[in-house]
Order: C-alpha cells, then sequence, then structure tokens
C-alpha cells in the first residue's frame, strides 16, 4: 500500500530560526494537503497542492510540491513560539480521495 | 455550524467492555473518516465513509466496527475493548469536490483501557 514518509520527527529550534519539514511518497499524488495540530488540540488544515512544482506561501510558510509530484515540503521562515506543533502532511494517491497522513514532524521553538 | 463533533472527549473502560464513539458534522460532508493517533506514529485511519449507507475498512480496522446509518453521522464501535486500544481519536469529514478534499476533525476522544 502507499507509504507516506515524513521527516524529521522532531525538530528544536530557537525562536527566529528557519524550520523545513520533509515529505515523500512511495507513489504519484493526486494532491498533498499539509495540517497542523497544537499541543492537545486536533489537526487543522492548513494547505492543499495539486499541481506539479507548485508553490504556495502563506505570510512565514512556503509549500512545496515536487516536479514528480512525490514530494512535499514544507519551510516556516523566521519561527515564532506560535508555530509550536506538530505539522502533518497528507497524500492522496491519484483516483483516490482518501489521504494517508504521514507520521508528523513536532516543531519545539525554544524563546 | 458546530463543525464536527464527538461525543464522549474522555473515556476510561475495562478490558472486554463496549463503547460507541459518536461523531457528527452539520457540513453536509459525504466523507467521514476515523483516525487513531498514537505517540510517534501519526494518523492512522481505521474506517472511513464515502457516504450514507457506506463504509469501508482503513489501516487499522481490526477490533473496530462502523456505522454511517445518516450522513451526518459517523459511529465507531469497539465490541470487546483492548489495553492496545488506548489512543486518542479523531473523527475528520470531508467535502469532496473535484480536487478539493479538506479534512476537517472533530476534538477528539481520549480514550484509556485498563
Amino acid at each position: 500500500g502507499q507509504q507516506v514518509m515524513q521527516i524529521p520527527q522532531y525538530q528544536h529550534v530557537q525562536e527566529g530560526e528557519d524550520f523545513t519539514t520533509y515529505c515523500n511518497s512511495s507513489t504519484t499524488l493526486s494532491n498533498i494537503q499539509w495540517y497542523k495540530q497544537r499541543p492537545g488540540g486536533h489537526p487543522v488544515f492548513l494547505i492543499q497542492l495539486v499541481k506539479s512544482g507548485e508553490v504556495k506561501k502563506q505570510k512565514r510558510l512556503t509549500f512545496q510540491f515536487g516536479e514528480a509530484k512525490k514530494n512535499s515540503s514544507l519551510h516556516i521562515t523566521a519561527t515564532q513560539t506560535t508555530d509550536v506543533g506538530t505539522y502533518f502532511c497528507a497524500g492522496v494517491p491519484g483516483g483516490s480521495y482518501i489521504p494517508t497522513f504521514g507520521r508528523g514532524t513536532s516543531l519545539i521553538v525554544h524563546p | 455550524n458546530a463543525g464536527v463533533t464527538q461525543t464522549p472527549k474522555f473515556r476510561v473502560l475495562k478490558t472486554g467492555q463496549s463503547m460507541t464513539l459518536l461523531c457528527a458534522q452539520d457540513m453536509n460532508h459525504e466523507y467521514m473518516y476515523w483516525y487513531r493517533q498514537d505517540p510517534g506514529m501519526g494518523l492512522r485511519l481505521i474506517h472511513y465513509s464515502v457516504g450514507e449507507g457506506t463504509t469501508a475498512k482503513g489501516e487499522v480496522p481490526d477490533g473496530y466496527n462502523v456505522s454511517r446509518l445518516k450522513k451526518q453521522n459517523f459511529l465507531l464501535g469497539l465490541e470487546s475493548a483492548a489495553p492496545s486500544q488506548t489512543s486518542v481519536y479523531f473523527c475528520a469529514s470531508s467535502l469532496v469536490r473535484g480536487d478539493v478534499d479538506t479534512q476537517y476533525f472533530g476534538p477528539g476522544t481520549r480514550l484509556t483501557v485498563l
């Protein structure tokens, strides 16, 4: 079955440093979604990427979808304490609407 | 709109007991999902439904049953709870239109099986 690998599992940064999490799928995807889960909370949708090579930005967050539609990344510039949480990617294979979630990357920001 | 709600928020069971978790959504979404979340394991799909009266197995379906008798409700049942089912359970729903299939999650149910 489809596998979605996400690295790193944890990332400690000093406030103001940048952060990147990477997601790789074993199969070609129709789209990839990113979610954020604050400690003690539930996953909240951030963005969906559909097109090969697509890049989208949300303020300090930059999302990329690879040319082969098998990998993606989330980059946060100048992290803030409000960025703390676990970031999940979810890959949707072609011909399906059912996503497979990566294991997530937990971001810890030290003030 | 309440979005996605889950009942109960917390529950403690003894091994062998049964229970039902209720998920309700008021967004008229066709797709609904049950996930479990364990430390370091991300979100694993238990069962899902693509419409009223339909259900399908996900990645980790053993020990669970589901029903979708009404479009807005998705029930997750544990017939004989085991300690391995101690987890946080999330329900989600999605509106599938073309390329758009964003998932909306409920607040979760924290289940402990002793």
